[in-house]
C-alpha cells in the first residue's frame, strides 16, 4: 500500500481557513486518497475522498496535485468543534483488497 | 449517528474473562472491519470481512475470535486477554471491499483488562 506523509501537528484560528497537507508520492493510479478525522476517543469520522479531480462537499474541501503525489484537505472557516487528528490515507480501488490503513496523522488545534 | 452501533461502549474484565463485543449496521453495507487503537497509537486493521467472508486477518492473536453470522453484524469474541489488549475496540463498515466506498465507524468499545 501506497504510504503517506503528514505534519505531526498544525495550528489555525478559528474562523480562518485550515490547510492540511499530505504527501502520497508512490500513489498508484488505482489509488484513492481519503480523509478521516478522529476527534478524542470517538471513532474516526470520514470527510471526503477522491482519484483525480477536486473534490468538495459540505465539510471540505479536497485538492489533489496533477501528478497525484500530494493533496491538500482544506477546512473553509474552521472552529473549535475541528480540532481533532485529521488522516490522509491512500486506498486500492480495484480487486478486494481495498485496505484502510491509518497512519499518524495530522494534530490540527484550533485556537480562538 | 453514523448508522454503525458498538456495544457495550465501556468493558472491564479479568485476564481469565471472556467478553464480547458486539457491532451492528443499519446501512446494508456488506463489509465490517475491527480496528484496535491502543493509547497514543494509530488504529491498526486487525480483520476485515467482505460478504461474512473473512478476507483479511492481520496476524491477530487467537484470543481475539471474530464472526460475521451475517452482513449487518459483527462480533470479537474475547478469551485470557492481556493488559496490554486494552484499548480502544472500533468497528466500521463499507458498501464493499473496494477503494470507491467509504467506511463508517462506529463510537468504539473502550476495554480494560485487568
Amino acid at each position: 500500500d501506497a504510504k503517506t506523509t503528514q505534519p505531526p501537528s498544525m495550528d489555525c484560528a478559528e474562523g480562518r481557513a485550515a490547510n492540511l497537507p499530505c504527501n502520497h508520492s508512490t500513489i498508484s493510479g488505482n489509488e484513492y486518497v481519503y480523509w478521516y478525522r478522529q476527534i478524542h476517543s470517538q471513532g474516526p469520522q470520514y470527510i471526503i475522498h477522491g482519484l483525480k479531480n477536486n473534490e468538495t462537499n459540505e465539510m471540505a474541501s479536497l485538492i489533489i496535485t496533477e501528478d497525484r503525489k500530494s493533496s491538500t484537505l482544506i477546512l473553509p472557516h474552521a472552529t473549535l468543534r475541528d480540532t481533532a487528528v485529521y488522516y490522509c490515507i491512500v486506498r486500492v480501488a480495484s480487486g478486494n483488497t481495498g485496505k484502510l490503513i491509518f497512519g499518524q496523522g495530522t494534530t490540527l488545534q484550533v485556537k480562538p | 449517528e453514523t448508522g454503525v452501533t458498538q456495544t457495550p461502549r465501556h468493558l472491564v474484565m479479568g485476564m481469565t474473562n471472556k467478553k464480547s463485543l458486539k457491532c451492528e449496521q443499519h446501512l446494508g453495507h456488506n463489509a465490517m472491519y475491527w480496528y484496535k487503537q491502543s493509547a497514543k497509537k494509530p488504529l491498526e486493521l486487525m480483520f476485515v470481512y467482505n460478504f461474512k467472508e473473512q478476507t483479511e486477518n492481520n496476524s491477530v492473536p487467537s484470543r481475539f475470535s471474530p464472526e460475521c453470522p451475517n452482513s449487518s453484524h459483527l462480533f470479537l469474541h474475547l478469551h485470557t486477554l492481556q493488559p496490554e489488549d486494552s484499548a480502544l475496540y472500533l468497528c466500521a463498515s463499507s458498501q464493499d471491499y473496494t477503494g470507491n466506498t467509504e467506511a463508517f465507524f462506529g463510537q468504539g468499545t473502550r476495554l480494560t483488562v485487568v
